[in-house]
């Protein structure tokens, strides 16, 4: 049973492209979480998705982030005209179905993202 | 706004020694806390968690303690081993019960074990 497929690994842009990461869930998971990590500071939330819907998407910077998860592959998370601010580590997480108290979110290993 | 505090940034222990990490929160609404574990490069791998309704979870070495009053949380590893040097990062929700895991996570704590 694999785990969260994050890829690419690392990822460099330079100021104004597009980044794409993409994230695989845990083979039965439905649920995903995207979270960044800035360089010295603790990960912080962005986006809850289930399939086909955002449910929670609070620390989403307002503009040029966006994140899906379709029907079928991996969600995506985009980050359109990306500035020098914007590289960090960026984690997917993946957990089943709601099933109360212990429902650990299981993380990839992370996308690096460096804007150059 | 840093709800979630991990005032010690580095601990270095000895082998065979306990390790004690802790965590301190703000907001009162928080009733699921989790401690994970991240090695460089690598996604952060979960260890423990406990709900606001115990005061202590056990898991082999590690144990979580959770005092509500002081929104104070810590973790016990004993005995320390090597292979625990890591940075550990506390953990918190609101409203676990619906499962939706929005974590707050605070900065992290680094780990060193020397034989």
């Amino acid at each position: 049973n694999a785990g969260v497929m994050q890829n690419p690994r690392h990822l460099v842009r330079r100021r104004g492209q597009e980044a794409r990461l993409r994230c695989s869930p845990m083979k039965g998971h439905s649920h995903v979480y995207w979270y960044r990590q800035l360089p010295e500071e603790g990960l912080k939330f962005m986006v809850y998705l289930q399939k086909e819907n955002i449910i929670d998407e609070s620390g989403m910077p307002k503009e040029r982030f966006s994140a899906e998860f379709p029907k079928e592959g991996p969600s995506i998370l985009r980050i359109q005209q990306v500035v020098r601010g914007d590289s960090a580590a960026y984690f997917c997480a993946s957990s089943p179905q709601v099933q109360g108290w212990n429902t650990e979110a299981f993380f990839g290993q992370g996308t690096r993202l460096t804007v150059v | 706004d840093q709800q979630v505090k991990q005032n010690s940034p580095s601990l270095s222990v000895q082998e065979g020694r306990i390790s004690i990490l802790n965590c301190d929160y703000t907001n009162s609404m928080f009733d699921y806390f989790l401690w994970y574990k991240k090695y460089p490069a690598e996604g952060p791998t979960f260890l423990i968690s406990i709900s606001s309704i115990k005061d202590k979870n056990e898991d082999g070495r590690f144990t979580v303690f959770l005092n509500k009053s002081a929104k104070h949380l810590s973790l016990h590893i004993v005995p320390s081993q090597p292979g625990d040097s890591a940075v550990y990062f506390c953990a918190a929700s609101a409203n676990a019960n619906t499962g939706f895991q929005k974590l707050v996570f605070g900065t992290g704590t680094r780990l060193l074990v020397s034989p």
